[in-house]
C-alpha cells in the first residue's frame, strides 16, 4: 500500500463550482498536512498546511483533516479557470528536516 | 525578492552522459532540498542539505546520483552515467530553518535521456 493515496483525475468542472480534491494516508507517524498547488511546468507552490484535525479555510479554499480516518481534503469554493492545475497533498512528521510524503496529484480542470 | 532558481530548464543527454543540474536557493534559506518528479507521479524525495552539509540522502536511488553545496548557497545535482529512467523533472525547494515546514520551489530542470 503506498503511503498517500490521490486520484489523478482529470478533474472537470465548470467554473463557479465547488470543487472537492480528496487524499488517503496510511502512515500514523504523519502529522503535518499540506496542499501545493502546480500549474504546468512550474514548480509546486504550498497552498495551506495544518497540525490539526478540523477544517482551516484561507479565501477560497479550505483545507479537512480527520486523522481518525487518515483522510484530508480541499475544498474550492467559486472555482476559477485560473485554479485549474494539479494538487498534490502531503504529509511529514513534525520535527525534523519536514521532508514531505507527496500523491502523485489530482488534475483540475475548471472550465468558463 | 528572488525566488528559487535552477538551470538550465531543459536538458537532453544520451544514455551514458554525465549531467549536472543547479540549484539557487533564495537567500538566507539554510535548508535545501532535491526532489524527482517522473511523468504522471508524485515528488520523490531525493536529499537534504542543511547548511553544507547532507544530514539525509536517503532518496538517493543509486550512487550515480551525488549532490554538493558550497557556500551554504548553491547546489548541483550530478548524475552520473545516465539511463532512460532518469528522465523526470528535478525540483529544488529551500526554506528557512526556523520555518522548514514551508517550502520555496524552483521551475525545476526537464532532463530527457535518450
Amino acid at each position: 500500500q503506498k503511503e498517500v493515496e490521490q486520484d489523478p483525475g482529470p478533474l472537470s468542472v465548470p467554473e463557479g463550482a465547488i470543487v472537492s480534491l480528496n487524499c488517503t494516508y496510511s502512515n500514523s507517524a504523519f502529522q503535518y498536512f499540506m496542499w501545493y498547488r502546480q500549474y504546468s511546468r512550474k514548480g509546486p507552490e504550498l497552498l495551506m498546511y495544518t497540525y490539526s484535525s478540523g477544517n482551516k479555510e484561507d479565501g477560497r479554499f479550505t483545507a479537512q483533516v480527520d486523522k481518525s480516518s487518515k483522510y484530508i481534503s480541499l475544498f474550492i469554493r467559486d472555482s476559477q479557470p485560473s485554479d485549474s492545475a494539479t494538487y498534490l497533498c502531503a504529509w511529514s512528521k513534525s520535527g525534523g528536516s519536514y521532508i514531505p510524503t507527496f500523491g502523485r496529484g489530482t488534475s483540475l480542470i475548471v472550465h468558463p | 525578492g528572488a525566488g528559487v532558481s535552477q538551470s538550465p530548464s531543459n536538458k537532453v543527454t544520451e544514455k551514458g552522459k554525465d549531467v549536472e543540474l543547479r540549484c539557487d536557493p533564495i537567500s538566507g534559506h539554510t535548508a535545501l532540498y532535491w526532489y524527482r518528479q517522473r511523468l504522471g507521479q508524485g515528488l520523490e524525495f531525493l536529499i537534504y542539505f542543511q547548511g553544507n552539509s547532507a544530514p539525509d540522502k536517503s532518496g538517493l536511488p543509486s550512487d550515480r546520483f551525488s549532490a554538493e553545496r558550497t557556500g551554504e548557497s548553491v547546489s548541483t545535482l550530478t548524475i552520473q552515467r545516465t539511463q532512460q529512467e532518469d528522465s523526470a523533472v528535478y525540483l529544488c525547494a529551500s526554506s528557512l530553518l526556523s520555518d522548514l515546514e514551508t517550502q520555496y520551489f524552483g521551475p525545476g530542470t526537464r532532463l530527457l535521456v535518450l
